[in-house]
């Protein structure tokens, strides 16, 4: 029943570590996101697919490589990960096709590099 | 390029009294705008949107915003606050049609018995 989730929930690793955060909606929604809030909550919009193609592609170390395998998923990988990286990563899903434009958003993923 | 400035990052009302959260933004088109809650360790959950029908929008859980565009506000309200209404609040604007959402830097919200 979960319209958007995100696994896992909570995520600790080393520095230098790959690691990957997995997201679904079951909305139908044709537009999925992804978002960084940090230890003072601000956020910030990392990335963007509309119907599997990247649309929002802020200013993110390459480091970070989203996938939309299909409109339903959207995954973050993350390569050689730093201390910087530590934060609540939030996936969020749209309807843009239908004008309305709120967005929906996962539980978030809290990754913590040690 | 759109902006969005929450007066407050802290905010303390009694139980019962007023609840006013203050939003400015900065947009070069008529935006869209929105209002988010965030309980701790939870996600984003929407509360109300603005988007260019009616100025005095209400939304969930008893809050409402009215959109002044001559003051280039959306602030939040509610009447009568409830213990349950202790979170962190988000104002959010987006000025095209891609979904690009600029949020505030949000305001914590405590209610005292």
């Amino acid at each position: 029943d979960t319209a958007v989730s995100q696994t896992p929930k909570y995520l600790v690793t080393q520095m230098g570590n790959d690691k990957s955060i997995k997201c679904e909606q079951n909305l139908g929604h044709d537009t999925m996101y992804w978002y960084k809030q940090d230890s003072k909550k601000f956020l910030k919009i990392m990335f963007s697919y509309n119907n599997k193609e990247l649309i929002i592609n802020e200013t993110v170390p390459n480091r970070f490589s989203p996938k939309s395998p299909d409109k339903a998923h959207l995954n973050l990988h993350i390569n050689s990960l730093e201390l910087g990286d530590s934060a609540v990563y939030f996936c969020a899903s749209s309807r843009l096709a239908g004008g309305s434009y709120e967005q929906y958003f996962g539980p978030g993923t809290r990754l913590t590099v040690t | 390029a759109q902006s969005v400035t929450q007066l407050g990052s802290h905010v303390s009302v009694s139980e019962g009294a007023l609840v006013l959260l203050r939003c400015n933004y900065s947009s070069s088109v008529p935006p869209y705008l929105f209002w988010y809650v965030q309980y701790p360790n939870q996600g984003l959950q929407l509360l109300l949107k603005y988007t260019s029908a009616a100025t005095l929008v209400k939304g969930i859980n008893g809050f409402e915003a009215e959109f002044k565009k001559s003051e280039t506000s959306f602030h939040l309200t509610k009447p009568s606050a409830h213990m349950s209404d202790a979170a962190e609040y988000f104002c959010a604007v987006s000025e095209n049609s891609w979904g690009k959402f600029q949020f505030g830097a949000g305001t914590q919200v405590v209610v005292t018995p």
